[in-house]
């Protein structure tokens, strides 16, 4: 799996939208993007994830570039319950030798009043 | 309620006895996986499981044990625990999407401490 570089620390006012970048250069064709996110010490919790296509849900956004070297996470209107740690990870689709999993740094998102 | 459970949540044991944390889950997935996560090391696989009899290494197997009996529990053993296995352990299931895409749900975390 490739591996995945995120900015240590971001700063987000609350209400403004908060935009994540991932760098992935080394990404495989058939390799997702995933994100995570762990709030304190508990379980991770997972927010979205794509392909080459960019998607969105009830959570996010996910902005993968064209080359999918690198991707942008966006909360549109972030909260204080969204500070917490996101992980950018790639993945090959499951039965692919994709089970293994690594997961980076993460990125440490203080959303502030 | 669709949940990863893991017990027990807190442990404080001795360096050489054995242990077993348990994970269950309710949603039928058929990959389970282990997790450790210590201070600047973030998390590191420690093995998964396609499914029944069928486990494989992550990145940190050495000095633990799985097994996979049926497709509900995953326990994670440690037969000789050491301090270096003192961490915070997390347990997650998989739900296959079409394509091979999955999501893990992850447990709330079990807090070991080896003296």
């Amino acid at each position: 799996d490739a591996k995945t570089t995120q900015p240590p620390s971001m700063d987000c006012a609350e209400g403004r939208a908060a935009n994540l970048p991932c760098n992935h250069s080394t990404i495989s064709g058939n390799e997702y993007v995933y994100w995570y996110r762990q709030i304190h010490s508990q379980g991770p919790q997972y927010i979205i994830h794509g392909l080459k296509n960019n998607e969105t849900n009830e959570m996010a956004s996910l902005i993968i570039t064209e080359d999918r070297k690198s991707s942008t996470l966006i909360l549109p209107h972030a909260t204080l319950r969204d500070t917490a740690v996101y992980y950018c990870i790639v993945r090959a689709p499951l039965g692919t030798g994709g089970f293994k999993t690594i997961f980076g740094a993460g990125t440490r998102l203080f959303v502030k009043a | 309620e669709a949940q990863v459970t893991q017990n027990p949540r807190y442990l404080i044991t001795v360096t050489g006895k054995k242990l077993t944390v348990t994970c269950s889950q309710n949603m039928n997935h058929e990959y389970m996986s282990w997790y450790r996560q210590d201070p600047g090391l973030g998390l590191r696989q420690i093995y998964y499981s396609m499914n029944v009899e069928v486990t494989d290494k992550g990145d940190v197997p050495e000095g633990y044990k799985v097994s996979r009996k049926e497709k509900r529990n995953f326990p994670l053993i440690l037969e000789s625990p050491s301090p270096n296995q003192t961490s915070l352990y997390f347990c997650a299931s998989s739900l296959r999407f079409a394509g091979g895409t999955d999501t893990q749900y992850f447990g709330p975390g079990t807090r070991l401490t080896v003296l």
